[in-house]
């Protein structure tokens, strides 16, 4: 089963390099969200999508764009990475907003 | 600052015995709540989710929520040591977006 599934599993960067973690899932869910994990401070919400063609912005946007062209792909860019966004990104989908959702086994991202 | 909380623990229960986690949380008009687990460098895997006051139970695990008192748990019984993990309480925000917001996690120990 495939479900949800995140690229790359890890990666190095560079600070000031450009990112894009890919994020796709095949359970036709109409909702999608980016989360990163830190130590100490739990899970927060980067971005999120409740449908194809709308995003809105989460607890940390900052430093972080999203696009979702169709129901099944939820890119998240870093557009020019800083050390402070070394972290483990989660992505997530759930059938509609308010129900459960499913996460992605996660990219470790670390940047230097 | 919409907030969840919950003890960092570790809470440590001896095997067969009944796990009780427990999870406050700030936002009075919260509708959906929801307890996940996570193993060590692994993501987060939906346990459970409750919307109504009351009791739910699946198999060995209940939630039970308190919307007055704006209160949630979980409870395992027959606990095992395959249980050991962090546990994650989520609430939505009241804006019905599917926007969680997680506490950071108690650690759960059962020890054989």
């Amino acid at each position: 089963t495939a479900g949800i599934t995140q690229a790359p599993t890890s990666q190095i960067l560079a600070a000031g390099r450009s990112m894009t973690l890919r994020c796709t899932q095949d359970m036709r869910h109409n909702a999608m969200y980016w989360y990163r994990q830190d130590l100490g401070l739990g899970l927060r919400l980067i971005h999120y999508s409740n449908t194809a063609g709308t995003t809105g912005k989460g607890e940390v946007p900052d430093g972080y764009s999203v696009s979702r062209a169709n129901t099944d792909d939820f890119p998240l860019t870093l557009a020019s990475a800083v050390p402070s966004q070394t972290s483990v990104y989660f992505c997530a989908s759930s059938a509609e907003g308010n129900q459960p959702q499913h996460f992605g086994d996660g990219t470790r991202l670390s940047i230097l | 600052q919409k907030e969840v909380e919950q003890n960092s623990g570790p809470l440590s229960v001896p095997e067969g015995a009944i796990a009780s986690l427990n999870c406050t949380y700030s936002d009075r008009g919260s509708q959906s709540f929801f307890w996940y687990r996570q193993y060590s460098g692994k993501s987060p895997e939906l346990i459970m989710f409750i919307y109504s006051n009351g009791d739910k139970e699946d198999g060995r695990f209940t939630a039970q929520l308190n919307k007055a008192s704006q209160y949630v748990s979980l409870l395992i019984r027959d606990s095992q040591p395959s249980d050991s993990a962090t546990y994650l309480c989520a609430v939505e925000t009241s804006s019905n977006t599917g926007k969680l917001i997680f506490g950071q996690g108690t650690t759960l120990q059962v020890k054989p």
